[in-house]
């Protein structure tokens, strides 16, 4: 199967919060991450989270990590229209050079 | 401005060409990546370099070639022996090999082989 899964489509109203969700596999992952991808660009690391920490906030995202469960979230507050765009959950081994491997992304559409 | 470019946005080629894609960065980064991205599919590593003139198969190198002869540059050849090269290819560089390090993005070259 699969190092990182993700689901393929989440649809929020403008102003809700959105919760992106993400499992893994390896539990020596070092570093996890969340990148976003707008139509037709590069990916844009949004924040990362060491695996030692349970919970990172940087100004709308928040990211929880549970390593018992493997488990990744990526909560935005307050979503907007311009948040609309791919999201991608990655992980990243020290035996891996610290290469992330990415999952299949998310696809997040906010309607007004 | 510091960043990574990468040539053209688009590419058009006939069935049984080789092509190269084009990666270069001005941010002074050690490390370069390329990954392949196809539609649903999260990013597939294909070559990486942590060093000029040094580089590493990732996991999907078959029919893939890359050179590493200046540090700013990483061109990506897909060959005639790649089955299914359409896709959209991504390059991506990183100050040094730490998971701290943020690995930057280029905007990316869609290839269409027809």
């Amino acid at each position: 199967g699969e190092d990182v899964e993700q689901s393929l489509f989440l649809s929020v109203r403008e102003g809700d919060s959105s919760v992106i969700n993400c499992t893994y596999t390896d539990s020596s992952s070092t570093y996890l991450y969340w990148y976003k991808q707008e139509p037709g660009a590069g990916l844009q690391l949004l924040t990362y989270i060491f695996s030692n920490m349970d919970m990172k906030q940087d100004q709308r995202l928040t990211v929880l990590l549970n390593k018992k469960d493997k488990h990744l979230s990526l909560r935005i507050a307050d979503t907007q229209t311009g948040d609309s765009a791919i999201y991608f959950c990655a992980e990243s081994l020290s035996g891996g050079s610290y290469i992330p491997t990415f999952g299949r992304g998310t696809s997040l559409i906010v309607h007004p | 401005d510091g960043g990574i470019t990468q040539s053209p946005k688009y590419l058009f080629r006939k069935e049984g060409q080789n092509v190269t894609l084009s990666c270069e960065q001005n941010l002074n980064h050690d490390a370069m990546y390329w990954y392949r991205q196809d539609p649903g599919q999260g990013l597939r590593l294909i070559y990486y370099s942590q060093i000029v003139n040094d580089f590493q198969k990732g996991d999907i190198a078959e029919g893939y070639s890359v050179s590493r002869e200046k540090k700013e540059s990483f061109p990506l050849t897909v060959t005639s022996a790649q089955k299914n090269p359409t896709a959209f290819y991504l390059c991506a560089s990183k100050q040094g090999t730490g998971g701290y390090n943020e690995q930057f993005f280029g905007p990316g070259t869609r290839l269409t082989v027809l």
